[in-house]
């Protein structure tokens, strides 16, 4: 059974820092891409981040370009969004999911129960 | 990017009725659409990709049709378990975009 768990929401200041995680298994991590999409409250859904089998390719939408850092650990089935100059904005839940196929864009086949992040002061 | 839009917003149904939902892209997206359902509080699932083909699991009620930039999402004989948001979403053309969800009530 495909299973993605995400962890290190929170709430955090206007302009920090926060790095999210999300552990994978029931799958062979390393053959698939994999992304980040959010959803602001009661809102639609926003792509955020996907990354390449290997890690040497990552794609990000112009609303978090330069402030976001999608990578995994194959090793580790795990992946990963560093998210920097944080912005009311990006008040969300963040879902890790599964790209069903390679390439730059695909549809999102599993999906993980999402984590919140709160940026407030 | 291409621009998805869904119609309608929100939606009530009675039990054992035929819902349908609208999905219509910008631009032509070749059958690269994909539907999912969000229940109350939970994450996305997928139900239907490239525009007709259900996901492993999904009930057989659940369908998908169109071409080129209009699509739609049906739910024959509504179940109380499909109260849920529906998104669409292409993947023909990077990036992947979202339609704005249809939330559906019962009636």
């Amino acid at each position: 059974e495909v299973q993605l768990v995400e962890s290190g929401g929170g709430l955090v200041q206007p302009g920090r820092s926060l790095k999210l995680s999300c552990a994978a298994s029931g799958f062979t991590f390393s053959n698939y891409y994999m992304a980040w999409v959010r959803q602001a409250p009661k809102k639609g859904l926003e792509w955020v981040a996907t990354i390449s089998t290997s890690g040497s390719r990552t794609y990000y939408p112009d609303s978090v370009k330069g402030r976001f850092t999608i990578s995994r650990d194959n090793a580790k089935s795990s992946l990963y969004l560093q998210m920097n100059s944080l912005k009311s904005e990006d008040t969300a839940t963040y879902y890790c999911a599964r790209q069903n196929n390679i390439g730059t864009t695909d549809y999102f086949d599993y999906w993980g129960q999402g984590v919140m992040v709160t940026v407030s002061s | 990017d291409i621009q998805m839009t869904q119609s309608p917003a929100s939606l009530s149904a009675s039990l054992g009725e035929t819902v349908t939902i609208e999905c219509r892209a910008s631009e032509d997206i070749y059958n690269g659409l994909a539907w999912y359902q969000q229940k109350p509080g939970k994450s996305p699932q997928l139900l239907i990709y490239n525009a007709n083909s259900l996901h492993t699991g999904v009930p057989s009620r659940f369908s998908g049709s169109g071409s080129g930039t209009q699509y739609s999402l049906k739910i024959n004989s509504l179940q109380s378990e499909d109260v849920a948001s529906y998104f669409c979403q292409q993947y023909y053309n990077y990036p992947p975009t979202f339609g704005g969800g249809t939330k559906l009530e019962l009636k």
